[in-house]
């Protein structure tokens, strides 16, 4: 079975603050994405990495950054969270080949204050 | 640019009462058409993919099917525990990403 894991299922961060959620594959999956869900909007992609240290954006690449400096783990950070960044954030995986199905994590539920 | 769009916006059936989700898109070359179910508060859990007009899978109660311009989820004597959101998405051209309706909200009554 494919497993996603992220850090924490609920973080409450102040506005300013640097935070950091992370999210490990163990399925040795070459693709890794970040998405926000929010009512209304669905999911949007924020982030996604086909290798190691590798990234392209997705649609809503503002205000965040990511890191992936091993195939297992992807990071993204929030610079200076901001209240519009409280949201649904979802972790995927899935391997290289266009077309494969995506593998998500839980998600963590960020509310910044 | 990609769209996918699912009707209706919410279901609610009787225990054993079966029905259909649609789900309608418009793409250039279609790479895949992925069907997952939502928990609240939880991750979307991958059900189905789909490559070709014609294709079906299934899997319990549930059955997923592809023509050119739309899927459908249909749910064969749903139970309780069937409610849930119900999310299409799809994978086109060169993209890697997803793109995502809005979902559908399955609420199956006992």
């Amino acid at each position: 079975d494919v497993k996603v894991t992220q850090s924490s299922r609920y973080l409450v961060k102040r506005t300013g603050e640097k935070v950091f959620l992370e999210c490990v594959q163990d399925m040795d999956h070459e693709n890794m994405f970040w998405y926000r869900q929010d009512p209304g909007l669905g999911l949007r992609l924020i982030y996604f990495s086909y290798d190691v240290k590798m990234k392209e954006k997705g649609d809503i690449p503002e205000g965040y950054s990511v890191s992936r400096e091993k195939k297992e783990r992807f990071s993204l950070i929030l610079e200076s969270a901001s209240t519009n960044q409280t949201s649904m954030y979802l972790c995927a995986s899935s391997l290289w080949r266009r077309g494969s199905e995506q593998y998500f994590g839980p998600g963590t539920r960020l509310t910044v204050t | 640019e990609d769209q996918v769009t699912q009707s209706p916006e919410a279901l609610r059936l009787q225990e054993g009462e079966s029905s259909s989700l649609n789900c309608s898109y418009t793409v250039s070359g279609l790479r895949g058409l992925f069907w997952y179910r939502q928990d609240p508060g939880k991750g979307p859990e991958f059900l189905f993919t789909l490559y070709s007009a014609g294709e079906e899978k299934e899997k319990e109660r549930l059955k997923a099917t592809l023509t050119k311009k739309e899927s459908f989820l249909h749910i064969t004597a749903p139970k309780p525990e069937d409610s849930a959101t119900y999310l299409c998405a799809v994978i086109a051209g060169s993209n890697y990403k997803l793109t995502f309706g809005k979902g559908t909200l399955l609420t199956v009554n006992p």
